[in-house]
């Protein structure tokens, strides 16, 4: 198993430019989600997903989108980018949403100049 | 407002020694509690946890300690190794209120184990 992967590791992009960040995984989780990481901040949830089909917002939704029409993938879209979106971004799953216990990808890196 | 909060930036111990690193909450309804692991350029990866209907949860050289009515817990390390060095972070989930196990993430703690 792979696990959950990530790509691109680091990302530079400029202000107003889209991108999408990949995320899979090969468990076969239900529950998926986006985490960013910023000095002193922790990580804050972006957006989730139950399951194929279903997402929802966490607490920093603004300025992405998630779908997820299958249940290995769980792509994150920066619709115009912003210097506020620099960060280090996690996705994670776990098997079912009432497990607790994530596991995360090993990130990507991203710079908005 | 932070509901979860590690209040210690870093901590630095010796090999051998025990590392304490805490977690407090302010949810009440926070119901399950996590710690992750986390070394530089890598994700976290989970270490342990404990159901609020415990006050303790032993692995190997990790133990939990909860304090439901401080809303505080707590993660010894015994002995800590130099391999432990890494950031710690405190997590809490509930499904009250339609929350759906969405985890709370503090900020996190440094431990640095010194050989």
């Amino acid at each position: 198993n792979a696990g959950v992967t990530q790509t691109p590791k680091f990302q530079v992009l400029k202000t107003g430019q889209s991108m999408t960040l990949q995320c899979a995984q090969d468990m076969n989780h239900e529950y998926m989600s986006w985490y960013r990481q910023d000095p002193g901040m922790g990580l804050r949830l972006i957006h989730y997903s139950v399951g194929a089909g279903i997402t929802d917002q966490g607490e920093v939704p603004n300025g992405y989108n998630v779908s997820r029409s299958t249940t290995e993938d769980f792509p994150l879209r920066l619709l115009s980018a912003a210097p506020s979106q620099t960060s280090v971004y996690f996705c994670a799953s776990s098997y079912h949403i009432a497990a607790y216990e994530q596991y995360f990808g090993p990130g990507t890196r991203l710079t908005v100049t | 407002d932070q509901q979860v909060k590690q209040n210690s930036p870093s901590l630095s111990v010796q090999e051998g020694r025990i590392s304490i690193l805490n977690c407090d909450y302010t949810n009440s309804m926070f119901d399950y509690f996590l710690w992750y692991k986390k070394y530089p350029a890598e994700g976290p990866t989970f270490l342990i946890s404990i159901s609020s209907i415990k006050d303790k949860n032993e692995d190997g050289r990790f133990t939990v300690f909860l304090n439901k009515s401080a809303k505080h817990l707590s993660l010894h390390i015994v002995p800590s190794q130099p391999g432990d060095s890494a950031v710690y972070f405190c997590a809490a989930s509930s499904n009250s209120g339609g929350s759906n196990y969405k985890l709370t993430f503090g900020k996190g703690t440094l431990l640095t184990v010194n050989p």
